[in-house]
């Protein structure tokens, strides 16, 4: 299976500053690039994806950057808050299904 | 009200028990999935389905089994043969290339 590799494993920051989030992927079939968020207990969302015919796409003080060339892409929390403390997993689209990088659990403090 | 239903939420296994999982869906998506999840390890592929009665193993299928006799189902057993079955599994869906959905997915314990 094609692997996503994301990283760090895990991330403090203070709240109002920038969360960053990181993952590399390898050949993909299909252009579709999504973050999931995860509370615990409960089963993963849909946060922002991104298609790579565009470098950046942004959603409130979510963004995503996209760089084809270096097959890797990144989650940028602006003035990140206390609730935005979850897990985030990258993703691509093998074809037949999600295949997810091992996940980064942020950690937003007051 | 869409979207995926599992069921239980929380299950205890004994040593050398056959469970099953509970996946329904009501989105009318033709792909559903089983992802299992440990801490650490990110969410793993156990099974995926794109059409009824058509099921293909994932990356640890292992002591899994599965079956997709109608669209809106997609159940998964848990057999003795998976020796560390202690997990949270996740089911989800999909139409085309896309968003996948989440159920709120079970917490599986041998005790």
């Amino acid at each position: 299976q094609q692997q996503v590799k994301q990283s760090p494993q895990s991330l403090i920051v203070q709240k109002g500053g920038i969360s960053i989030i990181n993952c590399a992927y390898e050949n993909t079939a299909f252009d579709y690039f999504p973050w999931y968020q995860q509370f615990p207990g409960k089963g993963p969302a849909l946060l922002i994806a991104i298609r790579p015919d565009v470098s950046e796409k942004k959603e409130g003080r979510f963004t995503i950057s996209f760089n084809k060339s270096a097959k890797q892409f990144s989650l940028h929390i602006m003035d990140s808050q206390p609730g935005d403390s979850a897990t985030y997993f990258c993703a691509h689209f093998s074809g037949y299904a999600l295949n997810f990088g091992k996940g980064t659990s942020l950690l937003v403090t007051p | 009200d869409g979207g995926i239903t599992q069921s239980p939420k929380y299950l205890f296994r004994k040593e050398g028990q056959n469970v099953t999982l509970s996946c329904e869906q009501n989105l009318n998506h033709d792909a559903m999935y089983w992802y299992r999840q440990d801490p650490g390890q990110g969410l793993r592929l156990i099974y995926y389905s794109q059409i009824v009665n058509d099921f293909q193993k994932g990356d640890i299928a292992e002591g899994y089994s599965v079956s997709r006799e109608k669209k809106e189902s997609f159940p998964l057993t848990v057999t003795s043969a998976q020796k560390n079955p202690t997990a949270f599994y996740l089911c989800a869906t999909k139409e085309g290339v896309g968003e996948a959905f989440f159920g709120q997915g079970t917490r599986l314990t041998v005790v």
